[in-house]
Order: C-alpha cells, then sequence, then structure tokens
C-alpha cells in the first residue's frame, strides 16, 4: 500500500505554462517534504511543509500544505525548461522522525 | 550543506555476483541510509546504517541480501549479494546533516543479466 499517492503520474508542458501536482494521503503527516530529483542525480529538497494551512513559495514554486496535514501540492508558474524533472512528495515514516516514505513521484517535461 | 559521493554512478553485472557501492560524505552527519529506486516505483528505505553496529533494515531487506558497513561518521557501503535480474535498480545512499535535512547522492545505476 502506497502511503503517499503522487498526481498526474506524468505531465508534458509547453513552456511558458502554469501547472500543479498533487501529493495525498489518508493518513496524517506532521510534515512533507518536496524533492525533485534530474535524470542520473539523486532527490534534492525543495521544501518541508510542517503547518496545515502553510504555504511556502520557491521563486515561481509554490507548495501548499493541507489543513488536515494528509495532502500537500506544488504549483509552478510559467514553467520553464529547467524545471523538468521527477518531482518526489515524503514523509516521515511510521512516527519515526528521521525516516521517511516517499510518493512515486511526478516526472515533469517542459518543453522549449 | 554536505556533498554526498557515490560510486561506482552504474555498473552491469553478472547474476550470482556480488556489487558494494561507496558512500563518501565530505562531512560529519548523524545518520546515513541506503535507498532503492526500481523503476516506475518510488524510493523505498532498505536500512539505517549505524556507525559501528550493525544496520538496521526495513521490512523486505535482510542482512545476508544487502550487508551494510559504516566504520566511521563519513563512510558507509552497501553490498547487494548473489545478484538476480530483480536487483536492477537504482540504489541510493543518503545522508541527514545537523540541521536534519536530507542530502542523496547521485545514485548507483545497478544492471544485473
Amino acid at each position: 500500500t502506497q502511503l503517499l499517492e503522487q498526481s498526474p503520474q506524468f505531465l508534458s508542458i509547453q513552456e511558458g505554462e502554469n501547472l500543479t501536482v498533487y501529493c495525498n494521503s489518508s493518513s496524517v503527516f506532521s510534515s512533507l517534504q518536496w524533492y525533485r530529483q534530474e535524470p542520473g542525480e539523486g532527490p534534492v529538497l525543495l521544501v518541508t511543509v510542517v503547518t496545515g494551512g502553510e504555504v511556502k513559495k520557491l521563486k515561481r514554486l509554490t507548495f501548499q500544505f493541507g489543513d488536515a496535514r494528509k495532502d500537500s501540492s506544488l504549483h509552478i508558474t510559467a514553467a520553464q525548461p529547467g524545471d523538468t524533472g521527477l518531482y518526489l512528495c515524503a514523509g516521515p515514516l511510521g512516527g519515526s522522525n528521521y525516516k521517511l516514505t516517499f510518493g512515486k513521484g511526478t516526472l515533469l517535461t517542459v518543453n522549449p | 550543506s554536505a556533498v554526498i559521493s557515490q560510486k561506482p554512478s552504474r555498473d552491469i553485472c553478472q547474476r550470482g555476483t556480488s556489487l558494494t557501492i561507496q558512500c563518501q560524505v565530505d562531512s560529519q552527519v548523524t545518520m546515513m541510509f541506503w535507498y532503492r529506486q526500481q523503476p516506475g516505483q518510488s524510493l523505498t528505505l532498505i536500512a539505517t546504517a549505524n556507525q559501528g553496529s550493525e544496520a538496521t533494515y526495513e521490512s523486505g531487506f535482510v542482512i545476508d541480501k544487502f550487508p551494510i558497513s559504516r566504520p566511521n561518521l563519513t563512510f558507509s557501503t552497501l553490498t547487494v549479494s548473489n545478484m538476480s535480474p530483480e536487483d536492477s535498480s537504482i540504489y541510493l545512499c543518503s545522508a541527514r546533516d545537523v540541521e536534519e535535512k536530507l542530502f542523496f547522492g547521485s545514485g548507483t545505476q545497478l544492471s544485473v543479466l
């Protein structure tokens, strides 16, 4: 059973378009993290959200944590080819503060 | 931020053989982990590498198949033993720094024939 469900699985858009990807769970998480992974590289942490309803911005990326702390979204404004990559959400595993469970990710391709 | 060097970056191996993956961190870290990333699947935690003691394995992973060493605070190895094609995957080393952030190595792409 996948604790974190990400959608869509694949997304291909044109440069300049906006997009939103989702991370959903039936479980409550104390925090959620978003990572971006490029081919041949390991995931790189983008942000951690810890408070229900929290919104964090990182340049053109906006991250939101659901009020119930069961879901999160990532919105990208005016996507650029450099945004291409696998976006992963992750949350603490089994109540641990240091072990993470990951979603399968959304593979985003931004075409020039 | 911590920088993790992982090698080899890729390898092609014959079934029945073993491969040891090395992970070097450029600074002392509190915890080190090994993950597996299979095609179309999420990253799955294999084990927590404990310094000076036996690794802590997650459900479905055993020491005989994935022996792990961590002789000091900055270095760890993962061995994939008696490989089969089902072991073909990306293996990722990760570490948690003093600020509790998780960093990953570039991964080892393993193909077993």
